[in-house]
């Protein structure tokens, strides 16, 4: 079945680059997404990545696709204190009628610390 | 730019009490979708509504009834309320092609005692 894993926590020194990872299972999946929630409030996209891609960058962060290993990750290059968040690896499912199947990763919760 | 507007923001409830989360979008989106939130577990899919006038399971829908009302609004309710339903709940809307941004709602929490 589809499944997203993620490691659920990660702490890092304000500064330095985080990288969060992500495996996941349904290799037919066309779109791999990071999502990012903020305390207290709901999920919002921070980057995409197509599956026939193997990098994206986009100012500070860069996603890496490693499809033959159904592995993904999130650099956040000079993370800041804003930074600190739950960010959510998801994967789109099969795509039927309209209906955009997202499977949400358990999230990693990045800890910035000066 | 509202976006998707979930209420009530929080709740308690006593266990089998009955109650009905709301959701609006006005984004004109079709694909509509309620979701919980636990710790550790992610976001798990309760229902979606493709468009107006249909619904359909999710991952976790026993306890659970939808109803997409209209375009805009996707409302979920709980018949009788257990301790297990206490979590957060995530209404979120989407456009019809292959990629498209998930919008989501600010989150209901709810505690059933």
């Amino acid at each position: 079945g589809e499944d997203v894993e993620q490691s659920l926590f990660l702490s890092v020194r304000e500064g330095d680059s985080s990288v969060i990872n992500c495996t996941y299972t349904d290799s037919s999946s066309t779109y791999l997404y990071w999502y990012k929630q903020e305390p207290g409030a709901g999920l919002q996209l921070l980057t995409y990545i197509f599956s026939n891609m193997d990098m994206k960058q986009d100012q500070r962060l860069t996603v890496l696709l490693n499809k033959k290993d159904k592995h993904l990750s999130l650099r956040i290059a000079d993370t800041q204190t804003g930074d600190s968040a739950i960010y959510f690896c998801a994967e789109s499912g099969s795509f039927s009628g309209g209906y955009n199947k997202l499977i949400f990763g358990a999230g990693t919760r990045l800890a910035v610390h000066p | 730019n509202a976006g998707v507007t979930q209420t009530p923001k929080f709740q308690v409830l006593k266990t089998g009490q009955s109650m009905t989360l709301q959701c609006a979008q006005d984004m004109n989106h079709n694909s509509m979708y309620w979701y919980r939130q636990d710790p550790g577990m992610g976001l798990r899919l309760i229902y979606y509504s493709a468009s107006e006038g249909t619904t359909d399971k999710g991952e976790v829908p026993n306890g659970y009834n939808v109803s997409r009302l209209n375009k805009r609004e996707f409302s979920l309710r709980l018949e009788s309320a257990a301790p297990s339903q206490t979590s957060v709940y995530f209404c979120a809307s989407s456009g019809d092609s292959m990629n498209t941004e998930a919008f989501f709602g600010q989150g209901t929490r709810l505690t059933v005692v």
